[in-house]
């Protein structure tokens, strides 16, 4: 079955620092660009990282840029999300995804975000 | 960063009829836009990729259409289960961007 299981969430004080993991099953990780999306409580969802088969291509939405850092590793098959700096606006639900990688661009493939996690809760409160 | 607008924010429909969500991108995205359902206290589900189509699983009456600035999703006949919250997202550029979401309640 393919899966994907995060973990690490927390009630945290404003300013210090969360790892996040993710672990897949039951497909091939090194196929795949992964993702880091959340989700504050009662609100949409926003995309927060993306990694690419080789953590040759990694991007941040700007609200984490600096403070957030994405990394994967292949041989364990997990995804993780270093979050530090943390502030009561990073409250939220986190996910893990898959990216489906169908639409081929700029040397990768990527492509809609086809299997999610159940997702971590992050609480940033003092 | 691109953004995605969907309207409207809430859509009221008895089940049996027919469910019309809007999503416009702030400029083009060619067709590298998909749909995903959410109901509570449950992970998205993409239904549709491609802006048009359906992921493994997705049921016939879900459709997607559109291109470059404008996309629609079409729920042909709404069941009971297709009560939920819907998010357009595009995968064009970076960062991914997401609409603020559509909820589909019962009329």
């Amino acid at each position: 079955e393919v899966q994907l299981v995060e973990s690490g969430g927390g009630l945290v004080q404003p300013g210090t620092s969360l790892r996040l993991s993710c672990a897949a099953s039951g497909f091939t990780f090194d196929d795949y660009t992964m993702h880091w999306v959340r989700q504050a409580p009662g609100k949409g969802l926003e995309w927060v990282s993306g990694i690419n088969w080789n953590s040759g291509r990694i991007d941040y939405a700007d609200s984490v840029k600096g403070r957030f850092t994405i990394s994967r590793d292949n041989s364990k098959y997990s995804l993780y999300l270093e979050m530090n700096t943390l502030r009561v606006e990073d409250t939220a639900l986190y996910y893990c995804a898959r990216d489906e990688g169908a639409y081929c661009s700029g040397g990768g493939c990527y492509g809609a975000f086809d299997i999610w996690g159940q997702g971590t809760m992050v609480t940033v409160s003092s | 960063d691109i953004v995605m607008t969907q309207s409207p924010a809430t859509l009221s429909v008895s089940p049996g009829e027919r469910a019309t969500l809007s999503c416009r991108a702030s400029q083009s995205v060619s067709s590298n836009v998909a749909w995903y359902q959410q109901k509570p206290g449950q992970a998205p589900r993409l239904l549709i990729y491609g802006a048009f189509t359906r992921a493994t699983g997705i049921p016939g009456r879900f459709s997607g259409s559109g291109s470059e600035t404008e996309f629609t999703l079409t729920i042909s006949s709404l069941q009971s289960e297709d009560f939920a919250v819907y998010y357009c997202q595009q995968y064009n550029n970076w960062p991914r961007t997401f609409g603020q979401g559509t909820k589909v309640d019962n009329k």
